[in-house]
């Protein structure tokens, strides 16, 4: 079965310093992979994307993601946080098939960052 | 941003008593989406609209019906409210090209 892991539930992290949140699937078929940021109270708002070709994706806000097909893996990485980026983050993978394209979310983690 | 409003953003409601949250958009995408976000859960999928009257079921979708009758509006309708469905909806909407979603603002359904 389908499925996205976000291995950490909740991240805590010192201003300036770099982050990692990991993300891992399970799909028989090709994807697309995305990460996504929720705001408190606020909608979900697409981070970054792969959809094809190099595996270091950039996204806004000075995020980047690592698309690794052997390990399935798309771990995102931020080299300095700031308070701002406080927010819930969730990985999202895009199973491609022939007729309709089906999303699967991971569970989301909670970054906090301290001052 | 994408122009994706819901309404109502707030509702408390009894339980048995029907809901309808309303999901519009201004992007004439085809693709339209409700989801529920509990704590631990993440996103999951209830029910989704790939057109006009063409829609199909997610993976929490018993309890929920929807109806999209133009492109730009796609309704959730809980017939009879209970507490499991307590949770805050998000609608999304996507193009055919590369399947990233745009999401509403959400609407917190709380069910006494």
């Amino acid at each position: 079965a389908q499925s996205v892991t976000q291995l950490d539930s909740q991240v805590p992290v010192f201003e300036e310093a770099p982050v990692e949140l990991r993300c891992n699937y399970s799909s028989s078929v090709s994807v697309y992979l995305f990460w996504y940021v929720q705001y408190p109270n606020q909608g979900l708002q697409l981070l970054l994307k792969y959809l094809s070709g190099s595996t270091l994706v950039k996204g806004i806000n000075g995020f980047e993601a690592e698309f690794n097909k052997s390990q399935t893996s798309f771990h995102l990485r931020k080299p300095s946080v700031h308070i701002s980026d406080t927010a819930e983050y969730f990985c999202a993978v895009s199973l491609l098939k022939t007729s309709y394209d089906k999303v699967i979310f991971g569970p989301g983690t909670s970054l906090s960052v301290i001052p | 941003d994408a122009g994706i409003t819901q309404s109502p953003r707030h509702k408390v409601t009894e339980t048995g008593t029907p809901v309808t949250l309303r999901c519009h958009q201004t992007e004439n995408h085809r693709y339209m989406y409700w989801y529920r976000q509990d704590p631990g859960h993440g996103l999951r999928l209830i029910h989704y609209s790939y057109g006009v009257k063409d829609t199909d079921k997610g993976e929490v979708s018993d309890g929920y019906s929807v109806s999209r009758s133009k492109t730009e509006d796609f309704l959730l309708t809980l017939e009879s409210a209970t507490s499991s469905q307590t949770s805050v909806y998000f609608c999304a909407i996507s193009d055919t090209t590369h399947y990233e979603q745009y999401f509403g603002p959400g609407t917190r359904l709380t069910v006494t």
